[in-house]
């Protein structure tokens, strides 16, 4: 199975910040890598796919970059409804793994 | 557009049997696949397996092989997750999902359901 590690595990930051989030694999995955958002208490939500592409709806603040074993989530401008746990997903092959999750909380 | 609603919560007993649903709207439910999601109290999110509700071909993650079984009936475009037999360590929230249409069946999760709370307490 591929391993999926991101970090950091939290990170603090006010409104108006930008963050970046990491995740890395264990193997090559070219881009087949995705982003979910979860908020307290939602279900998660698709935000990128395929490394880079946007999810219909999500807000052009999300960027995501990255081939191969390592990748990228960067927030612009942090907005209030931001703070949330970010989870990076491998679709390279199966089963899934998901990495452990970023928490970005308020400073 | 695909929208999934699922069981409530329930709160059984170690050695119960329980199987929860995830009922897709509109018409085309039987060319999706739908995947099960597990989130344990304060941990991250698992990939537990998967079922094509056309002909309810299911692929299992090895870590939940033989530990559930997933379910579909395309007539009332609802699927299932059922254990025979819970334990405490199954306390958790339960998500099904869409892969996204027309890709793999390991692809990103684009449909979700609201998730259905799972405890097992005696």
């Amino acid at each position: 199975d591929i391993q999926m590690t991101q970090s950091p595990s939290s990170l603090s930051a006010s409104v108006g910040d930008s963050v970046t989030i990491t995740c890395r694999t264990s193997q090559s995955i070219s881009s087949y890598l995705n982003w979910y958002q979860q908020s307290p208490g939602k279900a998660p939500k698709l935000l990128i796919f395929e490394a880079s592409t946007l999810q219909s709806g999500v807000p052009s603040r999300f960027t995501g970059s990255g081939s191969g074993t390592d990748f990228t989530l960067t927030i612009n401008s942090l907005q209030p409804e931001d703070f949330a746990t970010y989870y990076c997903q491998q679709s390279y092959t199966t089963p899934p793994a998901f990495g452990q999750g970023t928490k970005v909380e308020i400073k | 557009e695909l929208q999934l609603v699922q069981s409530g919560a329930e709160v059984k007993k170690p050695g119960e049997s329980l199987k929860i649903s995830c009922k897709g709207s509109g018409d085309r439910f039987s060319s999706y696949w739908i995947a099960w999601v597990r989130q344990m109290p304060g941990k991250g999110l698992e990939w537990m397996g998967v079922i094509y509700a056309g002909d309810s071909e299911t692929k299992y993650s090895p870590a939940f092989e033989g530990q559930v079984t997933i379910s579909a009936d395309k007539s009332i475009s609802t699927a299932y997750l059922q254990w025979s037999s819970l334990k405490a360590s199954d306390t958790a929230m339960y998500y099904c999902a869409r892969p996204r249409p027309g890709f793999h069946y390991y692809y990103g999760l684009d449909v979700w359901g609201q998730g259905t709370t799972v405890t097992v307490s005696s």
